[in-house]
């Protein structure tokens, strides 16, 4: 089984500055994917990044990027930069690599401050 | 540029009655799923499809079912819905090739039971 933990229900970021979103996640599989989505207040879910776990590189999307740690089994988001429009909830997800069926954590809410 | 399309955004139910949530995607992909979302939570996967005229169940499946007659409709039924079904529901989209592919995602559907 799969277990995905954000250990941060919320928090403000100041606009411009950066922001990291944990991200720890737990399994058995040998290869896997981790994701972020974001969802804003309107409710939408919005693919953010992906990185996969054989991946060498930290993946960047923009100003997003992961900080994957496969040792500790974290995938942290950082957002560079940060904008109003960041304000929302933020969602780490993993899949196995047999099928695509994603296990969610619980989300951190984020609220980028003028 | 419709994507993953879910209808009806919103319904509200009284305990007992049934009612289909239909999701339709243009993208040609494989794999359908249908989450909820429950406040303050994550989503949890319900049932997912890997292809036309399959389905299978997730975390979360007891009193739903689905059917997946065409690759770009999968169908969510409640036969007779309940109030622990009040959830935001979301269905999803993606290749499914084996590679790490992003889930897309409709806008949801928001359902009361009373």
């Amino acid at each position: 089984a799969q277990k995905i933990t954000q250990t941060q229900p919320g928090m403000f970021v100041q606009e411009k500055e950066a922001v990291t979103l944990d991200c720890t996640y737990d399994t058995s599989d040998p290869s896997y994917g981790l994701f972020w989505y974001k969802q804003p207040s309107s409710g939408e879910m919005i693919f953010l990044i992906y990185q996969g776990s054989y991946d060498q590189q930290n993946a960047t999307e923009g100003r997003y990027s992961l900080n994957f740690q496969k040792a500790r089994k974290s995938a942290n988001l950082v957002i560079s930069a940060s904008q109003l429009g960041d304000s929302a909830m933020y969602f780490c997800a993993m899949s196995p690599a047999a099928g695509n069926k994603l296990t969610f954590g619980g989300g951190t809410r984020v609220l980028v401050k003028p | 540029n419709a994507g993953v399309t879910q209808t009806p955004k919103f319904r509200v139910l009284k305990t007992g009655q049934s009612m289909t949530l239909l999701c339709a995607q243009d993208m040609n992909h494989e794999y359908m799923y249908w989450y909820r979302q429950d406040p303050g939570m994550g989503l949890r996967l319900i049932h997912y499809s890997v292809g036309e005229g399959t389905t299978a169940k997730g975390e979360v499946p007891d009193g739903y079912n689905v059917s997946r007659l065409k690759k770009q409709n999968f169908l969510l039924g409640l036969e007779s819905a309940a109030p622990s079904q009040t959830s935001v529901y979301f269905c999803a989209s993606s290749r499914g090739t084996g590679e790490y592919q992003p889930q897309h995602f409709g806008d949801g559907t928001r359902l009361s039971i009373l």
